[in-house]
């Protein structure tokens, strides 16, 4: 089954001590992408990545980085996260092309920093 | 990337058309306007897109005006299940840069 898959679902962590989300996709899609969702703000594109070792900002990439190694995985990385950081966290993937390339959503991990 | 700009909430009734507008003015002409929708807190789920035809897929049909400034999402035989927030953002081949916006929070009454 073609899928963006998230891990973990949900992390309770404390300021300072750096953590690690994965995202996985299993379509071989060049575009990979995250973003992160707050109350009355809608989705916000964090860092986005056009192909394996090609990485971009997106809207709020402070405080965030982000690696593709390999053209399946696109881990965020929070160095040392702070209480602004908690959030709902998703990952998507897409072919190249805007003609006919819908992004797929994994199912989101939701953060807490505290 | 073009930005847009949806109304905050809508409410349509159980069996009626739900005609979500999305409006797009700076929009270049290799950008794409693409729907998802986004059920509670899950991942959105792509809905349809296109270029500057309209299109109708099995969730919606697409219409978009002569002048590609503007488009509605139109959802024929609204039900509950498809209360959900709707999100009209515009993508080009060259970008990666995305804009998502706050999107329309479609209420459907029985």
């Amino acid at each position: 089954e073609a899928q963006v898959t998230q891990n973990p679902r949900y992390l309770i962590t404390v300021t300072g001590k750096k953590l690690t989300v994965t995202c996985s996709q299993n379509m071989n899609h060049e575009y990979m992408s995250w973003y992160r969702q707050d109350p009355g703000l809608g989705l916000r594109q964090i860092y986005y990545s056009m192909n394996v070792e090609v990485t971009d900002k997106g809207d709020v990439p402070e405080g965030y980085k982000v690696s593709r190694k390999e053209k399946r995985n696109f881990p965020l990385i929070l160095e040392s996260p702070s209480p602004n950081q908690t959030s709902l966290y998703f990952c998507a993937s897409s072919g190249p092309r805007a003609y006919n390339s819908p992004l797929h959503f994994g199912n989101g991990t939701r953060l807490t920093v505290t | 990337d073009a930005k847009t700009t949806q109304p905050t909430s809508m409410d349509c009734a159980e069996g009626r058309a739900a005609n979500l507008p999305c409006n797009h003015s700076t929009i270049s002409g290799n950008e794409y306007v693409y729907w998802y929708r986004q059920i509670h807190s899950q991942g959105p789920q792509y809905i349809i897109h296109g270029l500057k035809n309209n299109e109708t897929n099995e969730m919606a049909s697409l219409i978009i005006t002569e002048d590609r400034k503007s488009s509605t999402l139109i959802l024929p035989h609204a039900t509950l299940r498809d209360t959900a927030v709707y999100y009209c953002i515009v993508r080009n081949n060259q970008g990666g840069k995305l804009i998502f916006g706050q999107g329309t929070e479609l209420s459907v009454k029985p």
